[in-house]
């Protein structure tokens, strides 16, 4: 069974422009939660999609959004860009999104904002 | 807000010696999960603990979920070279499915001299 996969991996942009992120689930698995990493904040909760509903969302300004498909793929998109949303981020799927699920990252997007 | 104090930031140890870990909190946590992540890839989870003082293993490495649900600590024993990367624990807060709940230590980064 394929992990998580996300695409691309690596991505450079400028001040102002916007990105958008893409994240395939584990098949089956219907719950995607999406992660900022950064060295001096740590792994920070963006937001996660359950059936294509948003069901919980961090701390984050609404630049970030973030959007499920029927099929569980999902999307992040980050507008007007500041340097400070270079980052890792990392998408992680459920099967169902119960706590006591285990919850299964991706390898990342590695952005950097010049 | 919840947040998780993980310690050391950074250990560098000789191949086949003992690693401790941990993560403490003002704050009760309900489960308790250990992480650790590969220099280019996403967090993989080693360690569940759903229980007051639990005590869980996985090959070399254990866990205890603190009795007073405010700490947890991990364990490696033996270290080998594959054991570089860098350990995160998170804590799950609040029950309800959302991965909203979950807060992530900031990491302790393992480095192992063969």
């Amino acid at each position: 069974k394929a992990g998580v996969t996300q695409t691309p991996r690596y991505l450079i942009k400028t001040r102002g422009q916007q990105v958008t992120l893409s994240c395939s689930p584990i098949s089956g698995h219907r719950s995607v939660s999406w992660y900022q990493q950064t060295p001096g904040q740590g792994l920070q909760f963006l937001f996660e999609y359950f059936s294509e509903t948003q069901r919980n969302k961090g701390n984050f300004p609404g630049r970030f959004s973030g959007r499920q498909f029927s099929n569980s793929r999902s999307e992040m998109n980050v507008s007007t860009l500041e340097l400070g949303d270079s980052a890792l981020y990392l998408c992680a799927s459920k099967l169902q999104g119960r706590d006591q699920e285990t919850q299964y990252f991706g390898p990342g997007t590695r952005l950097l904002v010049l | 807000g919840q947040q998780l104090n993980q310690s050391p930031q950074s250990m560098f140890i000789q191949e086949g010696e003992d690693v401790s870990m941990n993560c403490t909190s003002s704050s009760i946590f309900n489960t308790w999960l250990w992480y650790k992540q590969d220099p280019g890839e996403g967090p993989v989870l080693l360690i569940a603990l759903y229980k007051a003082g639990e005590l869980t293993s996985n090959g070399r490495l254990t866990a205890q979920f603190g009795i007073t649900r405010k700490d947890s600590f991990l364990n490696i024993s033996a270290s080998i070279p594959s054991d570089v990367g860098i350990y995160f624990c998170a804590g799950l807060w609040n029950y309800g499915g959302s991965q909203g709940n979950l807060i992530f230590g900031k990491g302790t980064k393992l480095s192992v001299k063969p």
